[in-house]
Order: C-alpha cells, then structure tokens, then sequence
C-alpha cells in the first residue's frame, strides 16, 4: 500500500484566498483525522471522521474551516478564506483499529 | 478525558548509550498507548503500541517501552543510541474504555532527541 496520500505537498497563497487539502487513506481504513501542526501549538486534531461521517470537529479553530469526506476514499479540508495564522503543517491520518498512520502533510503558507 | 505529558523538550544522549524519553498518562479507565517518531519534514511515523500484555512492548528501530500501570508511564527506551535516532518523538494515549466512535488519540507535545556522535 502506498500508505496516507496528502496533496499538494506544499502550498502558498495569500490571505483571503480559499485553501483546499486533500486526503486519500490507507484502503480499508474507517477513520479519518485531521491534524494540524505549529512549533507554537504543536499537534492539534482538528477533526475526525468514522465511515465518511464526522464525529468530532471540536478541534476546528472557526467557520473558516470546513472538512469533508464523501466516500472512503478522499477527504477535504478547506479553510475559506485563509489568514497569515493558519500557515502550518495539516497532516491527515487513518486508521483501522488502534495505531494510526499519517500523510506526509502539507505545508501551508499564507502571506 | 485523558491526557499525556512529556516532561522533557530535549534529550541529548551520546552514541552508544542507552537513552529514555518519558511519558506518563491520564485515562479514567485502561489505556491504549503508543509512540510515534517525526523525522524532519516528515509526518509522523508510529513505532509501538501497548495494548494488553506483556509489559515490555518492542518496536520498530531497536526501539522498546515499559508500561507501568502503578506510575502511569510508557516511557520509551533503547539500548544503544544512533546518530540516525534524532528527531521528535510523541507519546499518545487513548482510553480504551472510551464510548463507541470515540477513537482519537491525545498527543503529548513531544520531546526532541539528539544523539551526539
């Protein structure tokens, strides 16, 4: 298996424009997260998900954030509109039973 | 609600030693624990789990960790240290009594490891 799957790796854009991340989970794999990575703050989970339905999004900073998964296979987080503070590593993970497994992340820059 | 806590920022231990980064825990009923390594610019990469069991659990890397139930720890431990050790290493735990759909871990906010040729 090719493992957790995050696109792009990289992202810069200036503030006030719409973010999209993108997931693909390891195959077979029911739970979905999305963290979100700062020297400041450290790992925050932002939300996750169990069988494409969201269980938890206590974790989303604001409204500007959206998350989604409409099939097994693919998730989104979108942050609309985007600001300077949101600039950080967003990693996605999934899982099957205990353990997860995280994306390589992608590295978000708001100017 | 559980918690975890890393006391340590920053271990530095010199190659071929023995090194130790700590953790202990806060569950209201059993735990799942687990350690996981960051590598620069790398996510997250899970090296062992304590489920049930043995209390000396074995990972990947030479790694290992010591479950102790009395001093809520998980402290992860390696014989002899490589330069190649270095990085960022989490502890996580989750409640294994935790209700159906509540799956997520808590992160410790991690402690780097130098090893010092």
């Amino acid at each position: 298996d090719a493992g957790v799957i995050q696109s792009p790796r990289h992202e810069v854009t200036e503030m006030g424009q719409e973010v999209t991340l993108r997931c693909k989970p390891i195959s077979g794999h029911d739970y979905l997260f999305w963290y979100r990575q700062t020297m400041m703050r450290g790992l925050e989970l932002l939300i996750y998900f169990n069988n494409n339905v969201p269980i938890d999004d206590s974790g989303m900073p604001e409204d500007r954030f959206s998350a989604k998964m409409p099939n097994a296979s693919f998730s989104t987080l979108k942050i609309q509109p985007s600001e300077p503070r949101d600039s950080a590593v967003y990693f996605c993970a999934s899982s099957l039973e205990g353990e997860q497994y995280f994306g390589p992340g992608t590295r978000l820059t708001v100017t | 609600a559980q918690s975890v806590a890393q006391p340590e920022d920053q271990v530095n231990v010199a190659e071929g030693n023995p090194l130790t980064v700590k953790c202990t825990y806060s569950v209201s009923g059993n735990p799942y624990l687990f350690w996981y390594v960051q590598y620069p610019n790398r996510g997250l990469q899970f090296l062992l789990k304590y489920i049930t069991g043995d209390n000396l659990v074995k990972g990947s890397y030479g790694f290992e960790a010591e479950f102790n139930k009395s001093q809520t720890s998980f402290h992860l431990k390696k014989p002899s240290a490589l330069v190649s050790d270095s990085a960022l290493y989490f502890c996580a735990v989750r409640d294994r009594n935790s209700g159906a759909g509540s799956y997520q871990l808590t992160f410790g906010k991690g402690t780097k490891l130098s090893v010092i040729p």
